[in-house]
């Protein structure tokens, strides 16, 4: 059984179109978390959401935005996106701020 | 600023050469160090946590300790297939800040 999953694993789109990235888990853990990890695979945080309440919110742009329908699901929407926005986006759970289990990641190129 | 730094950021072993990573951290009110083992194409996947000074964790060829300031993953004889992208993660709460990694290539 897969933990943590993510739908698109690839995604290529144009700038300017808006794109949804979905996340599931089925360990219930309380928390998920979304990263973005550049071209030279620096895995930075953009968001967590505990219960449905965000968190954090790292110094991302407001076109990036998390929606959570439920504790097992965290999506991930973008509008306009932009050159700068490609790179992998990984998905990621946890229970009680402890280890986290991640996704396989989705890797989005905006051309 | 809290930062997690790691070095060296590659490493190229023989297989059954024994090595370490380090991971120095300068994270305020740390609460866990991290260690993930992250493979091409996938997601990081989890290996050990830490939380105090002096303690010690193993699984197979890994050995991960922590210090006050730095953590090292001691990896003895290793083998091809321990090749792997080596992240180490500071968190507070819910917040973890994720070193550059370091990328270990064992050769056969």
């Amino acid at each position: 059984d897969t933990a943590v999953s993510q739908t698109p694993k690839y995604l290529v789109t144009q700038m300017g179109n808006d794109k949804s990235i979905k996340c599931e888990q089925n360990l219930g853990h309380d928390t998920m978390y979304w990263y973005k990890q550049d071209s030279k695979k620096f895995l930075k945080i953009m968001f967590s959401y505990n219960n449905k309440e965000l968190i954090i919110n790292e110094t991302v742009p407001n076109r990036f935005s998390p929606k959570s329908p439920d504790k097992a699901h965290l999506n991930l929407h973008i509008n306009s996106l932009e050159l700068g926005d490609s790179a992998v986006y990984f998905c990621a759970s946890s229970q009680d701020s402890d280890e986290q289990y991640f996704g396989p990641g989705t890797r989005l190129t905006v051309t | 600023e809290d930062q997690v730094t790691q070095s060296p950021e590659a490493l190229r072993l023989q297989e059954g050469e024994s090595s370490s990573l380090n991971c120095s951290y300068t994270v305020s009110g740390l609460r866990g160090l991290f260690w993930y083992r992250q493979d091409p194409g996938k997601g990081p996947e989890f290996l050990f946590t830490l939380y105090s000074a002096g303690e010690e964790k193993e699984k197979e060829r890994l050995k991960a300790t922590l210090t006050k300031k730095e953590s090292f993953l001691h990896i003895t004889a290793p083998k091809p297939e321990d090749s792997a992208t080596y992240l180490c993660a500071g968190t507070l709460d819910n917040d973890m800040r994720f070193g550059a990694g370091t990328r270990l290539t064992v050769k056969p």
